[in-house]
């Protein structure tokens, strides 16, 4: 069965950088678009970005480029979202989400990395 | 503000149906059909419920279906029970920057 596992909670410092992994098993890596997605507390989805796993190509939403960066390990099957500069509003449960590409659909979410900044 | 429109709030009783609505433009939920929807239980992880606008994935039950006429798509549950207490997000693809947008989501009480 398709299975998303993200690395654990996370506290950072302001201005520091974390690194969330997201390891996935029981499909063929390479063949579906990996997102990330955001959710402050108490507040709704907030996407961030997509990677493709095959070629390792990426697209980010222009609130975090520049901030943003996101990565594949082929032989690993595991995708990585690493967010640098940190602050407070980043707070928040990042996500990743696989995309079935013919239906254009987020179809299978990771259990979620919750991430604290805090001095 | 997110990109899609969703009420904050609705509620039933049980055995009620309901409808939530998703309201876009045309460059997402009017000019695709690849609107989704989700279900998230407090603390839990997003589940897909409905995708391509009206498709139930294998295991979702049939008391939930999808819709669209033009900009707004909506998720209409049927015979509500009090495990659907959870907030629902609508989700589409946009042909503009960001590619993903979704909807500040809908929490739904059953009384």
């Amino acid at each position: 069965q398709v299975q998303l596992v993200q690395s654990g909670a996370e506290v950072k410092k302001p201005g520091a950088s974390v690194k969330v992994s997201c390891k996935a098993s029981g499909y063929t890596f390479t063949s579906y678009y990996m997102h990330w997605v955001r959710q402050a507390p108490g507040q709704g989805l907030e996407w961030m970005g997509i990677i493709n796993p095959s070629g390792g190509s990426t697209s980010y939403a222009q609130k975090f480029q520049g901030r943003v960066t996101m990565t594949r390990d082929t032989s690993t099957s595991t995708v990585y979202m690493e967010l640098s500069s940190l602050r407070s509003e980043d707070t928040a449960v990042y996500y990743c989400a696989r995309e079935e590409m013919t239906t254009v659909t987020i179809d299978y979410w990771g259990q979620g990395t919750l991430v604290t900044v805090s001095s | 503000q997110s990109a899609l429109t969703q009420p904050a709030s609705v509620s039933g009783s049980p055995g009620q149906s309901i409808t939530i609505s998703c309201t876009g433009t045309s460059s997402d939920v009017g000019g695709y059909n690849y609107v989704s929807w989700y279900q998230q239980h407090p603390g839990k992880a997003p589940k897909l419920m409905i995708y391509e606008v009206s498709n139930r994935p294998s295991g979702v039950s049939n008391r939930f279906s999808g819709s669209k006429s033009g900009n707004t798509a909506s998720l209409t549950i049927s015979g509500l029970q009090a495990e659907d207490e959870a907030d629902y997000y609508c989700s589409s693809y946009t042909s503009s920057s960001p590619p993903r947008v979704f909807g500040g989501g809908t929490k739904l009480t059953v009384l």
